[in-house]
């Protein structure tokens, strides 16, 4: 059974940095790109960056570009997502999700529970 | 920016079919996948590639494609149907990114 299970959300002040954590199980994680998705109270989901299988193509929204930054580890099967120099816009509910990709398009096959974030002073 | 627009709300009763659309420019030389996003829930994938469904997602959901909107059809609605439902497009041509509709609330 695939399993993504996301961790390190929090209240963090302006300015502030936080590490977000997501541990796959199920499938064999250097297979497939990865990615992080959030949505904002009450808004829609937002695309907040790629990382290809390997880790050598990585992509970022334009709202995140410069502030964070994402990496993957096999041995760990983990996807972490870097996030410093936060802002309140930057609160919301973030998550991991699994790329499949084939014919020339991508999409997210599971995703994991959810993590809150909230930038507040 | 790449814009997807749904409708953002949908009410329907028991039984009745759910028609979502989604419009852009681009969804007549792009994929369609749609995600179900049921209340404090994460999204679940429902149809990908403009029409199939993931294992488990039953016949009655359905999605289409004419021009440039794609359509996701839940006939014969239930409570359990009450959700957000986002299509979804990965544009090569801007960060190869994940492009998200405006999202659409069903009432049941």
């Amino acid at each position: 059974e695939v399993q993504l299970v996301g961790s390190g959300g929090g209240l963090v002040k302006p300015g502030g940095s936080l590490r977000l954590s997501c541990k796959a199980s199920g499938f064999t994680f250097s297979a497939y790109s990865m990615n992080w998705l959030r949505q904002a109270p009450g808004k829609g989901l937002e695309w907040v960056s790629s990382i290809s299988s390997t880790g050598s193509y990585i992509y970022y929204g334009d709202s995140v570009k410069g502030r964070f930054t994402i990496s993957r580890d096999s041995v760990w099967n983990s996807l972490y997502l870097q996030m410093n120099r936060l802002r309140a816009e930057d609160t919301a509910v973030y998550f991991c999700a699994r790329g499949d990709c084939s014919g020339g398009t991508c999409r997210l096959d599971f995703w994991g529970q959810g993590i809150l974030v909230t930038v507040s002073s | 920016s790449y814009v997807l627009t749904q409708p953002p709300s949908l009410s329907v009763a028991p039984g009745r079919t759910a028609i979502i659309t989604c419009g852009g420019n681009k969804i007549g030389s792009s994929s369609v996948h749609w995600y179900q996003q049921r209340p404090g829930q994460a999204p679940v994938l429902v149809i990908y590639n403009d029409r199939d469904r993931p294992s488990g997602i039953p016949e009655r959901v359905s999605g289409s494609k004419s021009g440039n909107t794609a359509t996701l059809t839940i006939s014969r609605v239930e409570a359990g149907d009450e959700a957000d439902y986002y299509c979804q497009v990965w544009d090569t041509s801007r960060d190869h990114s994940y492009v998200f509709g405006t999202g659409t609330k069903v009432t049941v």
